[in-house]
């Protein structure tokens, strides 16, 4: 079985200071993670995804994450918050095996960009 | 290129009644999945079609049903509506059936049942 733990439904940083979203998965297979993040009344949009090429991963708007097998993690991370990165972020596991091809997703974290 | 798209965007419906959703994957995708997403319950895997076979279902009632056509279109169908099935639906297609491709998501359909 698979899951995702996403520690913190809200959180809150001033324009221009660092991003932190943190995520644990548990997987008893090697995990593909993802970072999805869902603007209002629209769908879920790729950041960035994992997939054993390279631990720290790097995706749009500024985005990376980096994967850590001994802490089980998959933390989000952004070095300056802009106002439009105000958003509703989810970590997904897949776990490839059989014909268990879904994502997981964590329960979701709201990121509020202050001024 | 054309991105995953779902039709209706909104959608009103009575309890008891039946709803069809229609999901347009991007052009050579053939793996399209079907999420629903409400506040308590958050985003829920329904389940995945790849080349007109269902693959893997979710932990949903019989009343959810969907199939896949030729052309990878994919509709997804809830039977005997009940007020509890109002959510966004998502459909996300993935050029193949394979976990470490990630999926490309619609804007959703957002069906209230009253």
């Amino acid at each position: 079985a698979q899951s995702v733990t996403q520690l913190g439904s809200h959180v809150s940083v001033s324009e221009g200071a660092l991003v932190l979203l943190r995520c644990n998965y548990s997987s008893s297979v090697p995990p593909y993670l993802f970072w999805y993040v869902q603007y209002p009344n629209q769908g879920l949009q790729l950041l960035l995804k994992y997939t054993s090429a390279a631990t720290l991963v790097k995706g749009i708007n500024g985005f990376e994450a980096e994967f850590k097998k001994s802490e089980t993690s998959f933390h989000l991370t952004k070095p300056s918050a802009h106002m439009s990165d105000a958003a509703e972020y989810f970590c997904a596991v897949s776990a490839e095996r059989g014909s268990a091809r879904q994502l997981t997703f964590g329960s979701g974290t709201q990121l509020t960009v202050l001024p | 290129k054309a991105g995953v798209t779902q039709t209706p965007r909104y959608l009103i419906k009575t309890r008891g009644q039946q709803v069809t959703l229609s999901c347009s994957p991007i052009s050579g995708h053939r793996s399209v999945s079907w999420y629903q997403q409400t506040p308590g319950q958050g985003l829920q895997f329904l389940f995945e079609y790849f080349s007109e076979t269902q693959r893997n279902k979710g932990n949903f009632p019989g009343r959810f049903s969907g199939r896949q056509f030729s052309n990878s279109r994919s509709e997804m169908n809830v039977s005997t509506l009940e007020l509890g099935d109002s959510a966004l639906y998502l459909c996300a297609s993935s050029l193949q059936a394979a976990a470490q491709n990630g999926y490309t998501f619609g804007s959703g359909t957002r069906l209230t049942v009253v």
